[in-house]
């Protein structure tokens, strides 16, 4: 069964600065990529994904994410963030069945 | 178009009691699941169902139990609930095409 890491446990990073959030998988195969956001007290979101092609995924809200193969890696970037950005970050791994495996989340606190 | 609903939000068991989560979708999707949500530890499938009447364990069956008698509905069961079990737990489901599941506001357990 593949495994999803995600580097960071809690980012905390003042308006306007850049975000980067990693995420490396361990699957060999083909695989399908979602960033879900899980704003307090909700359900999880969409942000984006990447099944195939361009290996840069633009998403909702200024977010994207950049698929390196070669480093099984799935990054999830801002380049301006916003109090309201702040939110739990889950990476998600598909392998190509009806399942995800969820990566253990990274909460991200934006200062005002 | 509710998409995917849950009930109850909220409950508090003793150690021992049972309960029913129920979740249903709107969407007509083949696929639903459900999943605990514990900090540090991501979501974690507990069971899923690829289509009416069919039920399979995910990650972290035991102490749960499910049934998919209508394809809009998937319930999760507690027999004999213990406080390991004290969670958020959400639905989802998928429709089999974008390969995003859609998830429900989710249902926080406590079990003292």
């Amino acid at each position: 069964a593949q495994s999803v890491s995600q580097h960071n446990h809690h980012v905390i990073l003042s308006e306007a600065a850049s975000l980067e959030l990693g995420c490396n998988y361990s699957y060999g195969g083909t695989v399908n990529l979602f960033w879900y956001v899980q704003y307090p007290g909700q359900h999880l979101q969409l942000l984006l994904k990447y099944f195939s092609g361009d290996p840069l995924v633009k998403g909702i809200k200024g977010f994207e994410a950049e698929f390196i193969k070669s480093k099984f890696s799935f990054n999830l970037r801002k380049p301006s963030v916003q109090w309201s950005d702040t939110a739990e970050y889950f990476c998600a791994v598909n392998a190509n069945d009806y399942k995800l495996s969820f990566g253990a989340g990274t909460t991200v606190t934006v200062r005002a | 178009n509710a998409g995917v609903t849950q009930t109850p939000k909220f409950r508090v068991l003793k150690t021992g009691q049972s309960m029913t989560l129920l979740c249903a979708q709107d969407m007509n999707h083949e696929y639903m699941y459900w999943y605990r949500q514990d900090p540090g530890m991501g979501l974690r499938l507990i069971h899923y169902s690829v289509g009416e009447g069919t039920t399979a364990k995910g990650e972290v069956p035991d102490g749960y139990n499910v049934s998919r008698l209508k394809k809009q509905n998937f319930l999760l069961g507690l027999e004999s609930a213990a406080p390991s079990q004290t969670s958020v737990y959400f639905c989802a489901s998928w429709g089999g095409t974008s390969l995003e599941q859609y998830f429900g506001p989710g249902t926080r357990l406590t079990v003292t």
